[in-house]
C-alpha cells in the first residue's frame, strides 16, 4: 500500500513569493489534515478535511494561508506571500475516517525555508 | 497551543539499555498516543493506549498511562541504533483533533 505522497521534499523561496505544497492521502482515507512542525517542536494541526469539506481550520492563518481538496482526495496548501516565519515543515496526515482510535499516517513532509 | 510536555528532551543511551520517556498532559483525554519520528522521514505511529486503559504493550515498547496524574510514559527495551529518532505523544482533544508535545530526541550509541 502506498504511503502518504507530499511533493516538493523541499522548497526554497524569497520572502513575499507565493509557495504551494501538494498531498496525495492513500486511497481511500477520507480524513486529511495539514499540519506544521517548527524545528524541535511537535506537529501543529493547521487543517482537517472530511472528504472535499474543512470542518477544523481554526489554526489556519487565512490571511495568508489557503487550502483546497477538490473531489476529497489530493489537497494543496498555499502561502501567500510567504514571510521569514513560515520557515517549516509542512506535514500531511491521512486516516480512513474521523475518529479518536483512527491512526494518522503522516507523508515525509515538505521542508520549507523562506530566506 | 502544545498539549503535552515530554521529559526529558533529549536521551542519550548505550545499545542495549532501556530508554523512558514521560509525557505530561494538560486536559482529559480519550486516548494517548506515541510517534515516532527519524531524521528527514514523517511520523510513524507506534501505540495508542485508551483512557481506560494502564498499560499496554507492542514488541520492546512498553506504555503506561497514569490518568489521576495526566501522565503516560514510554519504556523502549533493549534498544538498538535505529531506535534512534524523536519521540512523540499525542493525545486527542475535543473534536477529533490529534495535540502533540515538544518531544523527546533519543539517541542510541553504539
Amino acid at each position: 500500500e502506498a504511503g502518504v505522497v507530499q511533493s516538493p521534499r523541499y522548497k526554497i523561496i524569497e520572502k513575499k513569493q507565493p509557495v504551494a505544497f501538494w498531498c496525495n492521502p492513500i486511497s481511500g482515507h477520507n480524513t486529511l489534515y495539514w499540519y506544521l512542525q517548527n524545528l524541535g517542536q511537535g506537529p501543529e494541526l493547521l487543517i482537517r478535511y472530511e472528504n472535499e469539506e474543512a470542518v477544523d481550520d481554526s489554526q489556519l492563518p487565512k490571511d495568508r494561508f489557503s487550502a483546497e481538496r477538490l473531489k476529497g482526495v489530493d489537497s494543496t496548501l498555499k502561502i501567500q506571500p510567504a514571510e521569514l516565519g513560515d520557515s517549516a515543515v509542512y506535514l500531511c496526515a491521512s486516516s480512513r475516517r474521523t475518529g479518536g482510535d483512527e491512526t494518522q499516517y503522516f507523508g515525509p513532509g515538505t521542508r520549507l525555508l523562506v530566506l | 497551543s502544545q498539549q503535552g510536555e515530554e521529559d526529558p528532551q533529549a536521551l542519550s543511551i548505550q545499545e542495549g539499555e532501556n530508554a523512558t520517556m514521560n509525557c505530561s498532559y494538560k486536559t482529559s483525554i480519550n486516548n494517548l498516543q506515541w510517534y515516532r519520528q527519524n531524521s528527514g522521514r514523517g511520523l510513524v505511529h507506534l501505540i495508542l493506549i485508551r483512557s481506560n486503559e494502564r498499560e499496554k504493550h507492542s514488541g520492546r515498547l512498553r506504555v503506561t498511562l497514569d490518568t489521576s496524574k495526566k501522565s503516560s510514559s514510554l519504556l523502549i527495551t533493549a534498544s538498538r541504533a535505529a531506535d534512534t529518532a524523536s519521540y512523540f505523544c499525542a493525545s486527542i482533544q475535543g473534536a477529533q483533533k490529534l495535540v502533540f508535545g515538544q518531544g523527546t530526541r533519543l539517541t542510541i550509541n553504539p
